[in-house]
């Protein structure tokens, strides 16, 4: 079955120390995407960063990284330089293939709420 | 550029009614997907849009139900609404199906009384 795993419900974290958020998949899929969205109490989900399952390279954006160790099924956000804006609910997704049939899949985790002290 | 828009932002039904959400994507962007999220839990995959055809569908019953135009806008229909169907309704925008990242937009709130 495909499933994304997040076990953090909720993590704090220091002003401008880094913070990791935990999230595991499942898939049979060879190939597949897997995302990390920040959501804000207002409500809109922003997309972050994104791995693809080829990639061998961790994907980066800014003070955002994806630690992607595909053998152990993981696919960690770091953030860098923690920020009093980055506290939110943090989502991590794969896209995944529906048993190769050519249609698609986006399954979503439950959710790590970070806050970011002051 | 515009992000993705959905209207309306609030609504307010009753059991049993009919309610119809809508969705403009980024312009350029052909592929537009449906998600519900109940308060407290990640967003559920309803719908995918491509090209005006269904490319993918979560495990939601058949009062769910949407359609892509030829502009690539979006509605998403659903039937005898019931409460738990009271729920954030997010809109999401993709340059095509398969690879690329989707953009969400701002949600419906639908509240079912």
């Amino acid at each position: 079955a495909q499933k994304i795993t997040q076990t953090q419900p909720g993590m704090f974290v220091q002003e401008k120390e880094a913070v990791t958020l935990d999230c595991t998949y499942d898939t049979s899929d060879q190939s597949y995407g897997l995302f990390w969205y920040k959501q804000p109490s207002s409500g809109e989900m922003i997309f972050l960063i994104y791995q693809g399952s080829y990639d061998e390279q961790n994907a980066t954006e800014g003070r955002y990284s994806l630690n992607f160790q595909k053998a152990r099924k993981s696919a960690n956000l770091v953030i860098s330089a923690s920020q009093l804006g980055d506290s939110a609910m943090y989502f991590c997704a794969m896209r995944a293939g529906e048993n190769n049939s050519g249609t698609y899949k986006y399954i979503f985790g439950t959710g790590t709420r970070l806050k970011v002290l002051a | 550029d515009a992000g993705v828009t959905q209207s309306p932002t609030h609504l307010i039904k009753t059991r049993g009614q009919h309610v119809t959400l809508r969705c403009s994507p980024i312009s350029g962007h052909k592929s537009v997907s449906w998600y519900q999220q109940v308060l407290g839990q990640g967003p559920q995959f309803i719908f995918q849009y491509y090209e005006k055809e269904e490319r993918g569908r979560g495990n939601f019953p058949d009062r769910f139900s949407a359609r892509q135009f030829p502009n690539y806008s979006s509605e998403l229909n659903v039937n005898a609404l019931l409460l738990g169907d009271s729920a954030l309704y997010l809109c999401a925008s993709s340059l095509v199906e398969s690879t690329d990242t989707q953009y969400f937009g701002p949600g419906t709130r639908l509240t079912v009384l």
